[in-house]
Protein backbone atom coordinates (compact mmCIF):
# COMPACT_ATOMS: atom_id res chain seq x y z
CA UNK A 1 0.00 0.00 0.00
CA UNK A 2 0.80 3.59 -0.21
CA UNK A 3 3.74 4.42 1.92
CA UNK A 4 3.74 8.12 2.16
CA UNK A 5 0.37 9.32 2.88
CA UNK A 6 -0.39 13.31 2.73
CA UNK A 7 -3.52 15.27 4.54
CA UNK A 8 -5.61 17.05 3.68
CA UNK A 9 -6.20 15.09 0.21
CA UNK A 10 -7.94 18.78 -0.56
CA UNK A 11 -7.92 22.04 0.70
CA UNK A 12 -9.98 25.51 -0.32
CA UNK A 13 -9.17 28.43 0.84
CA UNK A 14 -9.35 32.06 0.54
CA UNK A 15 -6.49 34.39 -0.89
CA UNK A 16 -4.66 35.48 2.14
CA UNK A 17 -5.20 32.50 4.24
CA UNK A 18 -2.58 30.12 5.49
CA UNK A 19 -2.38 26.97 4.46
CA UNK A 20 -0.92 23.58 5.97
CA UNK A 21 -0.39 20.16 4.13
CA UNK A 22 1.49 17.44 6.19
CA UNK A 23 3.92 14.75 5.22
CA UNK A 24 3.53 10.90 7.11
CA UNK A 25 5.79 8.01 6.07
CA UNK A 26 5.47 4.64 7.35
CA UNK A 27 9.38 4.53 7.71
CA UNK A 28 11.97 6.64 8.00
CA UNK A 29 12.78 8.63 4.85
CA UNK A 30 16.69 9.32 4.30
CA UNK A 31 15.42 12.90 3.23
CA UNK A 32 12.45 14.67 1.71
CA UNK A 33 11.90 16.18 -1.43
CA UNK A 34 8.49 18.73 -2.10
CA UNK A 35 7.40 19.11 -5.69
CA UNK A 36 4.52 22.00 -6.90
CA UNK A 37 2.05 20.60 -9.38
CA UNK A 38 0.05 23.65 -10.98
CA UNK A 39 -3.18 22.55 -12.96
CA UNK A 40 -2.42 20.80 -16.37
CA UNK A 41 1.38 20.78 -15.70
CA UNK A 42 4.08 18.35 -14.45
CA UNK A 43 5.60 18.24 -10.94
CA UNK A 44 8.28 20.92 -10.37
CA UNK A 45 10.80 20.65 -7.67
CA UNK A 46 10.74 22.66 -5.15
CA UNK A 47 13.26 21.84 -1.96
CA UNK A 48 14.82 19.07 -0.53
CA UNK A 49 15.02 18.46 3.43
CA UNK A 50 18.03 16.32 4.89
CA UNK A 51 18.47 16.65 8.42
CA UNK A 52 16.33 16.02 11.30
CA UNK A 53 14.62 18.67 12.86
CA UNK A 54 15.53 20.89 9.43
CA UNK A 55 13.31 24.33 8.44
CA UNK A 56 13.87 26.06 5.25
CA UNK A 57 11.82 29.04 3.72
CA UNK A 58 11.06 30.09 0.30
CA UNK A 59 9.00 33.02 0.72
CA UNK A 60 5.91 32.52 1.45
CA UNK A 61 6.93 28.53 1.79
CA UNK A 62 8.33 26.77 5.29
CA UNK A 63 9.27 23.46 4.95
CA UNK A 64 9.57 21.31 8.06
CA UNK A 65 11.03 17.72 8.69
CA UNK A 66 10.62 15.50 11.19
CA UNK A 67 12.77 15.46 14.37
CA UNK A 68 12.26 11.12 13.49
CA UNK A 69 12.80 12.08 10.19
CA UNK A 70 9.09 10.23 9.20
CA UNK A 71 7.15 13.29 8.87
CA UNK A 72 7.35 17.02 7.20
CA UNK A 73 5.01 19.89 6.60
CA UNK A 74 5.18 22.72 3.91
CA UNK A 75 3.10 25.77 5.18
CA UNK A 76 2.11 28.59 2.83
CA UNK A 77 1.46 32.20 4.28
CA UNK A 78 -1.12 34.38 2.84
CA UNK A 79 -1.82 31.98 -0.15
CA UNK A 80 -2.18 33.58 -3.55
CA UNK A 81 -4.09 32.85 -6.61
CA UNK A 82 -0.77 31.30 -8.29
CA UNK A 83 -0.06 28.97 -5.09
CA UNK A 84 -3.17 26.89 -6.52
CA UNK A 85 -1.97 23.20 -7.40
CA UNK A 86 -1.02 19.67 -6.12
CA UNK A 87 1.79 19.47 -3.35
CA UNK A 88 3.78 16.24 -3.01
CA UNK A 89 6.05 15.25 -1.01
CA UNK A 90 8.54 12.53 -1.44
CA UNK A 91 10.92 10.47 -0.39
CA UNK A 92 12.90 7.12 0.25
CA UNK A 93 10.71 4.74 2.55
CA UNK A 94 13.47 2.62 4.86
CA UNK A 95 16.70 3.67 2.54
CA UNK A 96 15.29 2.09 -0.76
CA UNK A 97 16.26 3.46 -4.20
CA UNK A 98 12.67 4.47 -5.16
CA UNK A 99 11.61 8.06 -4.86
CA UNK A 100 8.30 7.08 -3.71
CA UNK A 101 5.22 10.26 -4.15
CA UNK A 102 2.88 11.65 -1.26
CA UNK A 103 -0.67 10.87 -2.31
CA UNK A 104 -0.70 14.93 -2.52
CA UNK A 105 -2.85 17.84 -1.32
CA UNK A 106 -4.84 19.82 -4.11
CA UNK A 107 -4.98 23.11 -2.93
CA UNK A 108 -7.50 26.38 -4.28
CA UNK A 109 -7.35 29.65 -3.70
CA UNK A 110 -10.54 31.44 -4.24
CA UNK A 111 -10.81 35.58 -4.34
CA UNK B 1 15.30 24.71 -24.72
CA UNK B 2 12.84 21.67 -23.03
CA UNK B 3 14.51 19.84 -20.40
CA UNK B 4 12.30 16.57 -20.90
CA UNK B 5 10.34 16.04 -23.45
CA UNK B 6 7.56 13.96 -24.11
CA UNK B 7 5.49 12.95 -27.47
CA UNK B 8 2.64 13.10 -27.94
CA UNK B 9 1.15 15.22 -25.24
CA UNK B 10 -1.69 13.94 -26.08
CA UNK B 11 -3.87 10.55 -27.21
CA UNK B 12 -6.76 9.15 -27.74
CA UNK B 13 -7.28 5.34 -29.01
CA UNK B 14 -9.30 2.54 -28.84
CA UNK B 15 -9.52 0.03 -26.86
CA UNK B 16 -6.94 -3.30 -27.65
CA UNK B 17 -5.06 -1.19 -29.76
CA UNK B 18 -0.72 -0.89 -29.20
CA UNK B 19 0.48 2.26 -29.04
CA UNK B 20 4.00 4.11 -27.82
CA UNK B 21 4.89 7.24 -25.93
CA UNK B 22 8.58 8.92 -25.84
CA UNK B 23 10.87 10.29 -24.03
CA UNK B 24 14.15 12.82 -24.03
CA UNK B 25 16.26 14.52 -22.17
CA UNK B 26 18.91 16.97 -23.01
CA UNK B 27 20.56 17.23 -19.14
CA UNK B 28 22.76 14.49 -19.09
CA UNK B 29 21.18 12.61 -16.85
CA UNK B 30 21.81 8.59 -15.81
CA UNK B 31 18.52 7.83 -15.15
CA UNK B 32 15.08 7.85 -16.49
CA UNK B 33 11.80 6.85 -15.06
CA UNK B 34 7.98 6.54 -16.04
CA UNK B 35 5.28 7.30 -13.91
CA UNK B 36 1.53 6.97 -13.96
CA UNK B 37 -0.85 9.58 -12.48
CA UNK B 38 -4.20 8.39 -11.79
CA UNK B 39 -7.34 10.60 -12.00
CA UNK B 40 -6.96 11.11 -8.52
CA UNK B 41 -3.53 12.72 -8.67
CA UNK B 42 -1.75 10.11 -7.14
CA UNK B 43 1.97 9.42 -8.75
CA UNK B 44 3.33 5.79 -9.17
CA UNK B 45 6.62 4.53 -10.45
CA UNK B 46 6.50 1.91 -12.98
CA UNK B 47 9.66 1.91 -14.08
CA UNK B 48 13.71 3.26 -13.88
CA UNK B 49 16.37 2.97 -15.87
CA UNK B 50 20.14 3.97 -15.16
CA UNK B 51 22.40 3.92 -18.32
CA UNK B 52 19.75 1.57 -20.45
CA UNK B 53 20.00 -0.46 -17.42
CA UNK B 54 16.66 -1.55 -15.93
CA UNK B 55 16.74 -0.96 -12.31
CA UNK B 56 13.29 -0.62 -11.27
CA UNK B 57 10.36 -2.48 -12.21
CA UNK B 58 6.97 -2.18 -10.27
CA UNK B 59 3.86 -3.82 -10.29
CA UNK B 60 2.92 -3.17 -13.79
CA UNK B 61 1.42 -5.84 -16.38
CA UNK B 62 3.41 -6.43 -18.93
CA UNK B 63 1.27 -5.22 -21.41
CA UNK B 64 3.68 -2.28 -20.80
CA UNK B 65 7.26 -2.32 -21.84
CA UNK B 66 9.86 0.59 -21.35
CA UNK B 67 12.67 0.54 -23.77
CA UNK B 68 15.54 2.38 -23.61
CA UNK B 69 18.17 2.93 -26.87
CA UNK B 70 20.30 5.32 -25.12
CA UNK B 71 20.41 7.44 -21.52
CA UNK B 72 18.98 10.31 -23.20
CA UNK B 73 15.83 7.89 -24.22
CA UNK B 74 13.30 5.89 -22.18
CA UNK B 75 10.44 4.92 -24.86
CA UNK B 76 6.84 3.53 -23.62
CA UNK B 77 5.24 0.70 -25.68
CA UNK B 78 1.63 -0.48 -24.54
CA UNK B 79 0.24 -3.55 -26.13
CA UNK B 80 -3.33 -4.63 -26.35
CA UNK B 81 -4.15 -1.54 -24.37
CA UNK B 82 -7.15 -0.63 -21.95
CA UNK B 83 -9.52 1.47 -20.10
CA UNK B 84 -7.96 1.48 -16.82
CA UNK B 85 -5.30 2.64 -18.65
CA UNK B 86 -6.24 6.14 -19.14
CA UNK B 87 -3.77 8.43 -17.21
CA UNK B 88 -1.52 10.65 -17.42
CA UNK B 89 2.43 9.68 -18.28
CA UNK B 90 5.00 11.50 -16.59
CA UNK B 91 8.46 10.94 -17.68
CA UNK B 92 11.19 12.03 -15.53
CA UNK B 93 14.84 12.05 -15.09
CA UNK B 94 17.38 12.15 -12.32
CA UNK B 95 21.23 12.41 -11.88
CA UNK B 96 22.60 10.52 -9.01
CA UNK B 97 25.10 12.73 -6.82
CA UNK B 98 22.97 15.74 -8.53
CA UNK B 99 22.25 18.46 -6.70
CA UNK B 100 19.93 18.05 -4.56
CA UNK B 101 20.49 14.01 -5.05
CA UNK B 102 17.70 12.48 -7.14
CA UNK B 103 15.92 15.81 -7.71
CA UNK B 104 13.20 14.24 -10.68
CA UNK B 105 12.84 16.78 -13.63
CA UNK B 106 9.38 15.70 -15.09
CA UNK B 107 8.49 16.04 -18.48
CA UNK B 108 4.77 17.90 -19.93
CA UNK B 109 3.01 14.35 -19.61
CA UNK B 110 0.78 12.38 -22.09
CA UNK B 111 -2.59 12.29 -21.34
CA UNK B 112 -3.68 8.97 -22.68
CA UNK B 113 -7.26 8.32 -23.23
CA UNK B 114 -8.46 4.22 -23.98
CA UNK B 115 -12.20 4.52 -25.80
Amino acid sequence: GQQVMQIPQYQHVQEGEDFTTYCNSSTTLSNIQWYKQRPGGHPVFLIQLVKSGEVKKQKRLTFQFGEAKKNSSLHITATQTTDVGTYFCAGYPGGGNKLTFGTGTQLKVEL
Amino acid sequence: DTAVSQTPKYLVTQMGNDKSIKCEQNLGHDTMYWYKQDSKKFLKIMFSYNNKELIINETVPNRFSPKSPDKAHLNLHINSLELGDSAVYFCASSQAGGLPPETQYFGPGTRLLVL
